[in-house]
């Protein structure tokens, strides 16, 4: 079963502009990371957050996380055609076990 | 070699039969986990190898099973295969059981009908 939800769905946004995505999740958690994928195929890793930090950047993505609320966002400034892609928040449980949950994707459009 | 290698990219089978399906890890890793991707879902847990070993499952049924190799390279099989089995199947590498180094293929794209 998913571990969460991600919210919204799907978004629309011109070039230049930000796009922010969030994710549920329902258990304690060691790490957050969110993932891209194109088109159906491979997931790329983009950032990781452990659990006893708050923000992250990395390049043009900044990562939050409340484990109080269960809930990350990771928000891609100034977007490009480029970033065109389905993006995907995952998480270890610290009920161990080596597995990563992953959420139901938010599917990102980037137009010129 | 870098990256992870599956194989075949797609593979149609008909209700009933059964599939393997093949990853080549990245060099220097020897944990491999294999995860089932429906269309517009997120990707679920099916297991991990390590050494040569089961090391965890997801809530897949016994028809999905593995094997991992000395050159850490894995298979996925998967035997009577039913409708709902339509999905993209994707390998990742990994170091030990670290769960931030995965490195995933592209996947193999499994239609059956």
């Amino acid at each position: 079963s998913q571990q969460g939800e991600e919210d919204p769905q799907a978004l629309s946004i011109q070039e230049g502009e930000n796009a922010t995505m969030n994710c549920s999740y329902k258990t304690s958690i060691n790490n957050l990371q969110w993932y891209r994928q194109n088109s159906g195929r491979g997931l790329v890793h983009l950032i990781l957050i452990r659990s006893n930090e708050r923000e992250k950047h990395s390049g043009r993505l900044r990562v939050t996380l409340d484990t109080s609320k269960k809930s990350s966002s990771l928000l891609i400034t100034a977007s490009r055609a480029a970033d065109t892609a389905s993006y995907f928040c995952a998480t270890d449980g610290t009920g161990g076990g080596n597995k990563l949950t992953f959420g139901t994707g938010t599917q990102l459009k980037v137009e010129l | 070699e870098t990256g992870v290698t599956q194989s075949p990219t797609h593979l149609i089978k008909t209700r009933g039969q059964q599939v393997t399906l093949r990853c080549s890890s990245q060099s220097g890793h020897n944990t491999v986990s294999w995860y089932q991707q429906a269309l517009g879902q997120g990707p679920q847990f099916i297991f991990q190898y390590y050494r040569e070993e089961e090391n965890g499952r997801g809530n897949f049924p016994p028809r999905f099973s593995g094997l991992q190799f000395p050159n850490y390279s894995s298979e996925l099989n998967v035997n009577a295969l039913e409708l709902d089995d339509s999905a993209l199947y994707l390998c990742a590498s990994s170091l030990a059981q670290d769960l931030w180094g995965y490195t995933f293929g592209s996947g193999t794209r499994l239609t059956v009908v």
